[in-house]
């Protein structure tokens, strides 16, 4: 039981390039999220999906994109990675109606 | 906007003591909050809930008391041991809302 996987675990982009974060969760979860965490501050929210087939926008949607391919894999894309985004990403899920959320291992992320 | 926040940012505590990570939150709507541990190079784990009509939960030497009239949260470990030492982050997720807005985080060091 793998829970949460997300790949890569490390990544190195050049401004302006463009990135998929895979993620994908083996637990039948509906809702799946995606975080990112700066030095210092905690996980703030980009895009989640309540379920397959819906997406909506967390506190920091500007720069991505994402797609909930179906219910185990939700995507997170950066289409032209800047320095700002360097950060690590953290994918999550959980069954609608608990409060535990699992995240995965995290993916650091470095935009030079 | 409303959020969570803590405290204090760092907490050192002697092995075998008790520690106590305080958190202070904003939003009157919320209906859960929920404290995570997160160990060095792993992703955040679900350590305990506490619904906002109660006031006290406690599970395996964690307790957390919710103060609804001064909005404040803690989360209390008995006999603090080595392998606590960690970021703890508490979370409120909003009456009706799928996400979750997390503080800051506390670091908590287990000195020998």
């Amino acid at each position: 039981n793998a829970g949460v996987t997300q790949t890569p675990k490390f990544q190195v982009l050049k401004t302006g390039q463009s990135m998929t974060l895979q993620c994908a969760q083996d637990m039948n979860h509906n809702s799946m999220y995606w975080y990112r965490q700066d030095p210092g501050m905690g996980l703030r929210l980009i895009y989640y999906s309540a379920s397959e087939g819906t997406t909506d926008k967390g506190e920091v949607p500007n720069g991505y994109n994402v797609s909930r391919l179906n219910k185990r894999e939700f995507s997170l894309r950066l289409e032209s990675a800047a320095p700002s985004q360097t950060s690590v990403y953290f994918c999550a899920s959980r069954i609608r109606g608990r409060t535990e959320a699992f995240f995965g291992q995290g993916t650091r992320l470095t935009v030079v | 906007g409303e959020s969570v926040g803590l405290h204090l940012p760092t907490l050192s505590v002697q092995e075998g003591d008790n520690s106590i990570i305080n958190c202070a939150y904003s939003n009157s709507a919320s209906d859960y909050f929920i404290w995570y541990k997160q160990e060095s190079g792993k992703g955040p784990q679900f350590i305990i809930d506490i619904r906002s009509n109660m006031d006290k939960r406690q599970g395996q030497r964690v307790t957390v008391l919710l103060n609804k009239t001064v909005k404040h949260l803690s989360l209390q470990i008995a006999a603090t041991q080595p392998g606590d030492s960690a970021v703890y982050f508490c979370a409120e997720k909003w009456n009706y809302g799928q996400n979750f807005v997390f503080g800051p985080g506390t670091r908590l060091s287990v000195l020998p």
